[in-house]
């Protein structure tokens, strides 16, 4: 079944660039979701179809997939960013059509 | 509004069964895809089963034959039914809708 593969960790400091890679298999074919998830809390959907953002969800995060990468990018970064990230595809033509990503810890410095 | 509510999680004996529901509103199970994606302690998301708008059903091979999803479109409720529960499937339970919306979680703790 499809694998993707994310960092387990990544820091930043407060007000800079964070970027969170996925990787998989020619996963520029594939739409990838992004989710967010606090101690605690259920996940929340934070970029859908590569880019696009659901109501409510700061412009500071954006997403961006092509070749075997997706991305996302999370702008001027604050405190209340630190959280787990998650990536996520259907693999429509699977008997395990979603999955996801190991998940990647964000740290703010 | 949307909201998605879990129940039927509990401490249960290896070996035993639970069934798990999540209640929706806001919106028709049977429209959507609805899935159920656990996430053990300290673990990440796994997801589990799936059903689709058409009733057709696909699983994590770690519960495949042991777990059956299904929904009431009566009472708008999806279902995981559990059997021949083990350890390793102690974790929080979440549905969502495929469209973003998630439940709380219930727990489901198998222990002895």
């Amino acid at each position: 079944s499809y694998v993707l593969t994310q960092p387990p960790s990544v820091s930043v400091a407060p007000g800079q660039t964070a970027r969170i890679t996925c990787g998989g298999n020619n996963i520029g074919s594939k739409s990838v979701h992004w989710y967010q998830q606090k101690p605690g809390q259920a996940p929340v959907l934070v970029v859908y179809d590569d880019s696009d953002r659901p109501s409510g969800i700061p412009e500071r995060f954006s997403g961006s997939n092509s070749g075997n990468t997706a991305t996302l990018t999370i702008s001027r970064v604050e405190a209340g960013d630190e959280a787990d990230y998650y990536c996520q595809v259907w693999d429509s033509s699977s008997d395990h059509p979603r999955v996801f990503g190991g998940g990647t810890k964000l740290t703010v410095l | 509004e949307v909201q998605l509510v879990e129940s039927g999680g509990g401490l249960i004996q290896p070996g035993g069964s639970l069934r798990l529901s999540c209640a929706a509103s806001g919106f028709t199970v049977s429209s959507n895809y609805m899935s159920w994606v656990r996430q053990a302690p300290g673990k990440g998301l796994e997801w589990v089963s799936v059903i689709y708008s058409g009733g057709s059903t696909y699983y994590a091979d770690s519960v495949k034959g042991r777990f059956t999803i299904s929904r009431d479109n009566s009472k708008n409720t999806l279902y995981l039914q559990m059997n021949s529960l083990r350890a390793e499937d102690t974790a929080v339970y979440y549905c969502d809708d495929g469209a973003g919306n998630w439940g709380q979680g219930t727990l489901v703790t198998v222990s002895s």
